[in-house]
């Protein structure tokens, strides 16, 4: 069964105090590995795909890598408005599912 | 930016009657999904629809749950009888797998069975 685990489930930091976020996988035949941002009542915002290793993608203050076994979300300098909760989810197999994690809850103080 | 849209936004209910949750995908997308949150759990998948059909569906989704796409546009999910604990965020959310670069997600329904 693919399941992804998430860490740490609860961050805070202070305005521009730069750190990570971890997803780890396991899954038989990744396809693609999401990364989704969840402000509070609203759906998943997506914000990267990365399809295999040592693959890399950046946007603004926000960029993601991929192992064979895990990504991470790393955060340069965040402001107060990159305080959301940060999803990872695969799709692996033949299967349509996109399997979410459970989550990193963010709060970047001011 | 193309977007799902969901109605309502909330939805009240009394445990066993019967709720219609509406979605309009977006319009080139080929595959359809319903996911729920319960309140600070995670995104659990429920259903998956390609070409008319069910492609994959999880445990929650049992006899009580049908999916429905009654047009070219429209992508329902009916709960026959509601439970107590179907009370949850619904998101309805589509796909391009020719691009396979994201999912895309509605606002939601926020589901209250009282």
């Amino acid at each position: 069964e693919d399941q992804v685990t998430q860490s740490p489930e609860a961050l805070r930091l202070q305005e521009g105090e730069s750190s990570s976020l971890n997803c780890s996988y396991t899954v038989s035949g990744l396809r693609g590995l999401f990364w989704y941002r969840q402000d509070p009542g609203k759906g998943p915002e997506f914000l990267f795909t990365l399809y295999s290793a040592g693959e890399e993608k950046e946007k603004e203050r926000l960029k993601a890598t991929l192992t064979k076994k895990e990504s991470f979300l790393h955060i340069t300098a965040p402001k107060p408005e990159d305080s959301a909760t940060y999803l990872c989810a695969v799709q692996a197999g033949y299967g349509q599912n996109f399997v979410f994690g459970p989550g990193t809850r963010l709060s970047v103080l001011p | 930016e193309p977007e799902v849209t969901q109605t309502p936004s909330h939805q009240v209910t009394q445990m066993g009657q019967e709720v219609i949750l509406r979605c309009v995908p977006i319009s080139n997308h080929l595959y359809f999904y319903w996911y729920r949150q319960i309140l600070g759990q995670k995104v659990e998948f429920l259903v998956s629809f390609y070409n008319n059909e069910i492609s994959e569906k999880s445990e929650i989704f049992d006899d009580q749950f049908s999916v429905e796409r009654p047009d070219g546009s429209n992508f329902t999910l009916k709960i026959r009888s509601t439970k107590l604990e179907d009370s949850a965020m619904y998101f309805c959310a589509s796909y391009d797998r020719a691009t396979n670069e994201k999912l895309f997600f509605g606002s939601g329904t926020q589901l209250s069975v009282l």
